[in-house]
């Protein structure tokens, strides 16, 4: 059962542009949310996180935003740069539950 | 600070025989997972140690997957015998315990079984 959706397997932008991924997912027990960043032949590096008691959170360039009555979430990058290219996952977890990971966005940022 | 290291990064094996997957954790770190990852889907847990104790290992095919983490630091998965449906990349991370920690992901061992 798929409980961590990613329904866009690739996105394309400009550099400089803003980079919006989206995530869905269906567990209402989940109550932590995470973007990891992987490059090709590594393993993923944590990017940033939110917990479901705040609807935003801000690290530099990158924004995740949790909308809990529609179970969704977006990581917005801005502005986006070439080295952003990579495969960006959503995950998702709850107190009793161990991590769920979507399949991944596909991000290439052209110059 | 080293991060999470794995070998071999790549293997190629013939169905029907065993391999093995090697995990060394961050130093200090208590929890360490084995994911398994299929191409064009994200990361799936196959077992969580809480230092020496397997702590969750529902997902792991007990039928031919074993992992073990003696003295509760590096760790070992074993498939034997492979299946031509094993080709995957088997993740290990580590993390400073179980919960909200950040979850740290080594590269990877790529297995493809012909």
């Amino acid at each position: 059962d798929q409980q961590v959706k990613q329904n866009s397997p690739s996105l394309s932008v400009q550099e400089g542009r803003i980079s919006i991924l989206n995530c869905d997912y269906t567990n209402s027990m989940f109550d932590y949310f995470l973007w990891y960043k992987k490059y090709p032949a590594e393993g993923p590096t944590f990017l940033i996180s939110i917990s479901s008691i705040k609807d935003k959170n801000e690290d530099g360039r990158f924004t995740v935003f949790l909308n809990k009555s529609a179970k969704h979430l977006s990581l917005h990058i801005v502005p986006s740069q070439p080295g952003d290219s990579a495969v960006y996952f959503c995950a998702a977890s709850g107190k009793s539950n161990d991590m769920r990971f979507g399949a991944g966005t596909r991000l290439t940022v052209k110059p | 600070e080293a991060g999470v290291v794995q070998s071999p990064r790549y293997k190629i094996i013939e169905k029907k025989q065993p391999v093995a997957f090697w995990c060394n954790p961050i130093s200090g770190h208590n929890t360490l997972y084995w994911y398994r990852q299929n191409l064009g889907q994200g990361p799936e847990l196959l077992i969580r140690y809480e230092n020496e104790e397997a702590v969750d290992d529902s997902q792991l095919p007990k039928d031919r997957f074993s992992a073990e983490r003696l003295k509760g630091v590096d760790s070992t998965l074993k498939i034997q015998p492979a299946e031509l449906g094993d080709s995957a990349v088997y993740l290990c991370a580590s993390s400073l315990d179980y919960g909200r920690e950040t979850q740290y992901f080594g590269p990877g061992t790529r297995l493809l079984v012909l």
